[in-house]
């Protein structure tokens, strides 16, 4: 257990819904960060939050977006979902103050895009 | 554009083999290049690596990094049906907080 928990685990929606992913990071740390992870694209970056501000972003669609919030949980919205949103969502976080690359990864979010 | 290309994609071997797994890179200010384990969901981290020529190991699995030549190798002896996960490598450059991943390369070992 990596400490990192998401919720809900398995995600069943029809196109052009929205839908809300949260994470909360092993605790004491800091960032946070969203991956998609599809079968024919591996793990793809979306976007980082450290201690609340947005730190780096990737590869995210407008029409996703995240926060961290004060207790240091964060969520990822996705909206107007397409069928080639479908793909596991992990959220990954990350100790100390500055940028670690031993990430501790939860164990995702699965979506399904109908 | 930086990117990350592991092989094979998939392999197949039975108890007791030996298996190296291939990470090459294309990664501006190189920082470090990590292994992880995926097992059906979460990866679960294996090495870090930030020098040349400098083997890791934990058990049955070690690592080592050529930076002149862009690559990493990733060996597994007497490998068991534990170790059939999906391994992936990923590169950090200097530049910024990114992680770069391959697709990963899938490992079945079979009795």
């Amino acid at each position: 257990d990596s400490g990192v928990t998401q919720t809900p685990k398995h995600l069943i929606t029809a196109t052009g819904q929205r839908v809300t992913l949260r994470c909360s990071p092993r605790s004491g740390d800091l960032s946070v960060y969203w991956y998609q992870q599809s079968l024919d694209q591996g793990l793809q970056f979306l976007i980082q939050y450290y201690n609340g501000e947005e730190r780096a972003k990737g590869n995210i669609l407008e029409r996703f977006s995240a926060q961290q919030f004060p207790d240091l949980h964060s969520e990822l919205n996705l909206s107007s979902l397409e069928l080639g949103d479908s793909a596991l969502y992990f959220c990954a976080s990350s100790p100390g103050q500055v940028f670690n690359e031993k990430l501790f990864f939860g164990s995702g979010t699965q979506l399904s895009v109908l | 554009e930086d990117k990350v290309v592991q092989s094979p994609l998939s392999l197949v071997v039975h108890e007791g083999d030996t298996v190296t797994l291939n990470c090459s890179y294309e990664v501006t200010n190189f920082r470090s290049l990590l292994w992880y384990k995926q097992e059906k969901k979460a990866p679960t981290f294996l090495f870090m690596l930030t020098s040349s020529g400098i083997e890791k190991k934990s058990g049955r699995l070690s690592s080592i990094l050529d930076k002149k030549e862009l690559f990493s190798i990733l060996n597994i002896t007497a490998t068991q049906t534990g170790d059939s996960a999906v391994y992936l490598c990923a590169v950090v450059p200097n530049t910024g907080n990114q992680f770069y991943f391959g697709t990963g390369t899938s490992l079945t070992v079979i009795p």
